[in-house]
């Protein structure tokens, strides 16, 4: 079991440029998460996927869109790259959102800076 | 809003001392808070998880205390290893709120050196 996987692992854009993380699960969870950690910052939400098919914005969704393309995958997207969210953004599962109790796995984080 | 504060903020000490992590939380009220180890580059995993009812749970050496009244949650570490070094986060979750509703800290860093 890989767990949660990620791609990439790093990436530089220039501001304005777009691009997608992509994120996958193989532990058959429903819910599916993209959060982005700062220094000196706790980890922040930015969408969540309860179950396929649904999708909701977290603590900070501005400028950025998901999918949740499948039970399996759940990916983040920048239309349009600002410094502002160069960050390391993290990927998790859980086999049921709607309880608090549910762990979160985490993949391995991508590290993203734009200049 | 809910705030979880952790300190110190970081954090040396030689390998097979003892250290305790603390972390203050304002949520209420309250559900579970959890404790996550989070290593250079890597995810964080999950070390223990404590109810409201619980007081005391332990994962090998690690032993995470909790006092709901004053708000207060510890991690010590016993006998700690070089591979101990990562980044400690607490995570707090609120009494009826999703996974979707947790409030992380900003973590300790602990170093172990020989």
């Amino acid at each position: 079991n890989a767990g949660v996987t990620q791609t990439p692992k790093f990436q530089v854009l220039k501001t304005g440029q777009s691009m997608t993380l992509q994120c996958a699960q193989d532990m058959n969870h429903n819910s599916m998460y993209w959060y982005r950690q700062d220094p000196g910052m706790g980890l922040r939400l930015i969408y969540y996927s309860a179950s396929e098919g649904t999708t909701d914005k977290g603590e900070v969704p501005n400028g950025y869109n998901v999918s949740r393309l499948n039970k399996r995958e759940f990916s983040l997207r920048l239309e349009s790259a600002a410094p502002s969210q160069t960050s390391v953004y993290f990927c998790a599962s859980s086999e049921r959102g709607g309880s608090p109790y549910n762990e979160q796995f985490f993949g391995p984080g991508t590290r993203l800076t734009v200049l | 809003k809910n705030q979880v504060e952790q300190s110190p903020q970081s954090l040396i000490i030689l390998e097979g001392k003892n250290c305790t992590l603390q972390c203050n939380y304002t949520v209420s009220p309250f559900s579970n808070l959890r404790w996550y180890k989070q290593d250079t580059g890597r995810g964080p995993v999950s070390l223990t998880i404590m109810t409201f009812s619980e007081n005391t749970k332990s994962n090998g050496r690690y032993t995470a205390t909790l006092d709901a009244d004053t708000k207060q949650s510890s991690l010590h570490i016993t006998a700690s290893q070089l591979s101990d070094s990562a980044s400690y986060i607490c995570v707090v979750s609120p009494l009826g709120g999703t996974a979707s509703k947790l409030t992380f800290g900003t973590g300790t860093r602990l170093q172990v050196t020989l």
